[in-house]
């Protein structure tokens, strides 16, 4: 029973080359939520997914970042023309639905640098 | 705007002791609770939640205490291994709603033989 899966595990970008981040929630998972966590600091909301629909995507920056979760295939955290400050661990996180306690399970993370 | 809060960034406990970690909340608004563990380089791994409607929950070693007049829950692990020794993190959320979870910043537990 795989948990999630996220990948790549690791990824290095140039300043203003972009970033796809995947995310394959648990079976069975129809909910997925994507987080930020900077060096140092808890992790902080960014968008949260259900097939097709962007359900909450109050913390997402305004610009360059952009989600999506298609009916077939993964999540995908997509990040334009990145800076140095978006270096960070990226975590998916899944679960089953919006009528159970919300006990998210969490995937490895990618861990994205900006040089 | 820090709603949930881990005011302590570190403790360290002996082993076999008990470990006592604190978490404060200021949104009025999240009934539901939960702890997560992490180990450097991987993902938040599940421990333990607690609804509002309770003041505490256990699950084998951990036990989850809620006081609400307070908006304060604290994480108890008893007896405390060596295999403890993480980053833990308080997380709250609203049960309707989009159900986002909003961390607080972490407590490093060492665990000390």
């Amino acid at each position: 029973n795989a948990g999630v899966m996220q990948n790549p595990r690791h990824l290095v970008r140039r300043r203003g080359q972009e970033a796809r981040l995947r995310c394959s929630p648990m079976k069975g998972h129809s909910h997925v939520y994507w987080y930020r966590q900077l060096p140092e600091e808890g992790l902080k909301f960014m968008v949260y997914l259900q097939k097709e629909n962007i359900i909450d995507e109050s913390g997402m920056p305004k610009e360059r970042f952009s989600a999506e979760f298609p009916k077939e295939g993964p999540s995908i955290l997509r990040i334009q023309q990145v800076v140095r400050g978006d270096s960070a661990a990226y975590f998916c996180a899944s679960s089953p639905g919006r009528d159970t306690y919300n006990e998210q399970f969490f995937g490895p993370g990618t861990r994205l640098t900006v040089l | 705007d820090q709603q949930v809060k881990q005011n302590s960034p570190s403790l360290s406990v002996q082993e076999g002791r008990i470990s006592i970690l604190n978490c404060d909340y200021t949104n009025s608004m999240f009934d539901y609770f939960l702890w997560y563990k992490k180990y450097p380089a991987e993902g938040p791994t599940f421990l333990i939640s607690i609804s509002s409607i309770k003041d505490k929950n256990e699950d084998g070693r951990f036990t989850v205490f809620l006081n609400k007049s307070a908006k304060h829950l604290s994480l108890h692990i008893v007896p405390s291994q060596p295999g403890d020794s993480a980053v833990y993190f308080c997380a709250a959320s609203e049960v309707r709603g989009a159900q986002k979870l909003v961390f607080g910043q972490g407590t490093r537990l060492t665990i000390n033989p």
